[in-house]
């Protein structure tokens, strides 16, 4: 599709285990975005990428979060050793333009709901 | 502490009344940006505001940007139960795009 793609749509992962959550934005959107979002609350900053350079990590919450896009494309949020706080639905944005000046319309893809138990 | 504070934080109205949310913040943003989330999908965008004092209309939505481009606000008229949502705002800085906690409105038939 032409839209912004995430997988998976839903995770359940033990107390402990890593997860990787998976982000397809749209071709040639030139600025990605990271953003957790709890029950009933806005969604959190997590890191910005403009192409593959990560810009901005300062939202990880802590070193078990790591967000990579080595070609400028595709993204990757990897969470290791996950804990029962990290249950909240991930959710992945592209822009056509990088941030600067104006920013663009984000497209956001439907989230990957993760579950600790 | 949120960089952007959204109030009230919940509203439910009867269909037909007119409303207004908030959106402040002590920064500054190169452009503000409102966004419209239902449950189970991502937000959609609604506006984007830029210039200092701006005011966009789209249809019965009304949105204007602070003269010093650190707040906003958001007035529906004569709401319809189809405008029930989570609305946000964002501020766009040089390397981030940061969201409000959101208004959650309900509108009742």
């Amino acid at each position: 599709g032409a839209g912004v793609s995430q997988s998976p749509r839903y995770k359940v992962a033990k107390r402990g285990q890593d997860v990787a959550l998976r982000c397809d934005p749209i071709s040639g959107h030139v600025s990605l975005f990271w953003y957790q979002q709890a029950l009933g609350q806005g969604p959190e900053f997590l890191t910005y990428f403009q192409n593959e350079a990560q810009l901005d990590k300062s939202g990880l919450p802590s070193d078990r979060f790591f967000a990579e896009r080595p070609e400028g494309s595709v993204s990757t949020l990897k969470i290791q050793r996950t804990q029962q706080e990290d249950s909240a639905v991930y959710l992945c944005a592209s822009s056509l333009p990088g941030l600067g000046v104006l920013a663009g319309e984000l497209f956001f893809g439907e989230g990957s709901r993760l579950t600790v138990l | 502490t949120q960089l952007l504070e959204q109030s009230p934080q919940f509203l439910s109205i009867q269909e037909g009344e007119n409303l207004t949310v908030y959106c402040n913040s002590s920064s500054v943003f190169s452009s503000l940006q409102w966004y419209r989330q239902e449950p189970g999908e991502g937000p959609v965008l609604l506006v984007t505001v830029v210039t200092g004092g701006e005011v966009k209309k789209l249809k019965r939505l009304t949105f204007q940007f602070g003269d010093a481009r650190k707040d906003s606000s958001l007035h529906i008229t004569a709401a319809q139960p189809g405008d029930t949502g989570l609305y946000l705002c964002a501020g766009a800085r040089n390397n981030d795009m940061r969201f409000g906690a959101g208004t959650r409105l309900t509108v009742k038939p």
